[in-house]
């Protein structure tokens, strides 16, 4: 499986933009790139996701490099209620089983 | 709909007893996983249920962990016997199709906390 790099841990300022990056040098053409977040004591929930092309969502956009060898998760105006761990997961499509690999992910502080 | 339910919400248990927990998936949804979360391995996805089979329990630490789907709207994760090392969140999460490269999402439940003691 293709693996993810993230930062451990990111700092925001309630109400600015956030850029949470990830690399994945080895993603091959046909993975999709997923993003879930993890809120205190909750069960991970569905950000964004997407192949080739940027996306945008009510919550967050993603922004997908042309090389497709990394991408970042954008929140417009951080909120408090944002805090939380950001995990960037490839996905195959084709064989695809289900499975998502969670990695470490990036804890994200919002600071009011 | 209520999203995923899982209960109980939290288990405190002694080495050596069965611990049962339980997830009701999303209605239609025709996937259901179950992943296990300590703050040393992180998120480990555990088995995989596709229209009630098993389809991958490669995840599944050992024998003492077994899970069942006996139907649509009803999963078990059982260990026994019990040990201190399984203490963890445990999640239950349900997609309608395969979630992964088809970009299908999965919910997750709320969690079960279990504590063996």
């Amino acid at each position: 499986d293709a693996k993810t790099t993230q930062p451990n841990s990111m700092e925001s300022n309630e109400e600015e933009p956030v850029h949470l990056p990830c690399n994945h040098s080895t993603i091959s053409g046909t993975d999709y790139i997923h993003w879930y977040r993890q809120l205190p004591s909750q069960g991970p929930e569905y950000v964004i996701h997407g192949l080739t092309s940027n996306v945008n969502n009510r919550m967050a956009s993603l922004a997908i490099a042309e090389d497709r060898k990394s991408s970042t998760l954008i929140l417009h105006r951080a909120t408090l209620r944002d805090a939380a761990v950001y995990y960037c997961i490839l996905s195959p499509l084709s064989g695809n089983t289900g499975k998502l690999i969670f990695g470490q992910g990036t804890t994200l502080q919002v600071k009011p | 709909d209520a999203g995923v339910i899982q209960s109980p919400r939290h288990e405190v248990t002694e080495m050596g007893q069965e611990v049962t927990l339980r997830c009701k998936p999303i209605s239609g949804h025709d996937y259901l996983f179950w992943y296990r979360q300590t703050m040393m391995r992180g998120l480990e996805l555990l088995i995989y249920f596709n229209n009630n089979v098993p389809i991958d329990d490669s995840g599944m630490p050992e024998d003492r962990f077994s899970a069942k789907m006996p139907n649509a709207s009803f999963s078990t994760l059982k260990i026994q016997p019990s040990e201190p090392r399984d203490s963890a969140v445990y999640f239950c999460a349900s997609s309608l199709m395969a979630g992964g490269g088809a970009g299908e999402t999965q919910y997750f439940g709320p969690g079960t906390r279990l504590l063996v003691l």
